[in-house]
This record gives C-alpha cells, structure tokens and sequence, in this order.
C-alpha cells in the first residue's frame, strides 16, 4: 500500500514553456499532499502544501503564480511549472500524506530546461 | 527558522556492523521525527517513523529520539552493501497537514 506516482518522469523543455506534473495516490486517498523540490547534492525543499478542494499554501519565496497547484481529487495534485527558465532545472518530488502522520513520496520528476 | 543537522559523511561501515547516523533539529516544537532513505537519482524511501521519546525498532532499523536534546539517531544492525544511500532525517513541526523539514543527508558506504 501507500504508492504514488508521478508523470513524467522526465522533461526537457525550452525556455518560456510551461510544464505540467501529476502526482497520484494509487491505494489510498490524499486530502494533503506535498510538493517538494531538489537540486543536485542538496536536500528536499518544501514548495507548498496542496489541499483537495482547497488553494495551496506556498512556503516563503515559492512563486504562486509561477508554480500553479490543482489538487482536484483525493488522489490527484498538479504542480504546473509556467514560463520555465534553466534556473527551475530541478528534481519535482511530491509527496502524499498516508493514514498517519507519514507522507509516502512518488519517484520524481527530472525537468531540464534549456 | 527550521533547521535539521545531519553530518554529510561520508560515513563508512564494514558490513555486519553497525552503522549509527545522527540527526538534530532546532525547532522544540516538532512532534514527528522521520527518517528516508534516497539512493541517487531516486526520490526518497520512508524507512521509520518516531514520535515519543525512546527507542522504536523494525528489523534491522532501531529510530530513537531524545526531545530533551533535540536529538534523533538511526541504528541499521548488520549492515549490507545495499544499505549504502544517503539518509535523510526529516522533522515535522506540527500534525499531519505540515509538510517536512530535511536535513542534508547522511551518505552511508557499506564496505563489502
């Protein structure tokens, strides 16, 4: 139990396009789920916080408008990634929080923007 | 400000030993104490989960946690090649509805 998944895995986009990133809960259903993010040799970040039926909540000097969360579903979160620019070249991780206190992550998105 | 502390490592155990990776968190308030593994390229792995103070075994992963000293730690017994990844502690301030605060990692090497 406790699987999520994302689509894609892996993006490369140009420059100025948007990009968007589904995080499903396979087994079980999400009111919460996270959205996180890593660069190379560094830690998970926290990015926002995504709510079913509910507006995200973003962590300080996370761009709302650059980074649009859905969380439409108990099972689904986008995080759609607009007007990309190399700087937002990163590891997309989003997690789901299970039964408990715990928060089982999907296996990540690579986007590169040239 | 939120901090988690985990020495980076590397940190080299022979196999069949024990490996002890530490973590620290600055935040009194936190309540829920985690620690995942990441293998490279790989998104992370919960391992455990710990929430009163003590010890909490699973296998051969021991979790304990000391809120006095605002001190977490992660014992693997009898270490195997393919524990060698990187350990993240992660500490979560309120209940269910925050999200994580992770350290930098601990990068285990099991020596064969």
């Amino acid at each position: 139990g406790a699987v999520v998944s994302q689509h894609p895995s892996r993006v490369i986009c140009k420059s100025g396009t948007s990009v968007k990133i589904e995080c499903r809960s396979l087994d079980f259903q999400a009111t919460t789920m996270f959205w996180y993010r890593q660069f190379p040799k560094k830690s998970l970040m926290l990015m926002a916080t995504s709510n079913e039926g509910s507006k995200a909540t973003y962590e300080q000097g996370v761009e709302k408008d650059k980074f649009l969360i859905n969380h439409a579903s108990l099972t689904l979160s986008t995080l759609t990634v607009t007007s990309a620019h190399p700087e937002d070249s990163s590891f997309y991780i989003c997690s789901a929080r299970g039964r408990g206190n715990e928060q089982f992550f999907g296996p990540g998105t690579r986007l590169t923007v040239l | 400000q939120k901090e988690v502390e985990q020495n980076s490592g590397p940190l080299s155990v022979p196999e069949g030993a024990i490996a002890s990776l530490n973590c620290t968190y600055s935040d009194r308030g936190s309540q829920s104490f985690f620690w995942y593994r990441q293998y490279s390229g790989k998104s992370p792995e919960l391992i455990m989960s710990i929430y009163s103070n003590g010890d909490k075994e699973d296998g051969r992963f021991t979790a304990q946690l000391n809120k006095a000293s605002q001190y977490v730690s992660l014992l693997i017994r009898d270490s195997q090649p393919s524990d060698s990844a990187t350990y993240l502690c992660a500490v979560q301030i309120g209940g269910g509805a925050d999200g994580l605060t992770f350290g930098k990692g601990t990068h285990l090497i099991i020596q064969p």
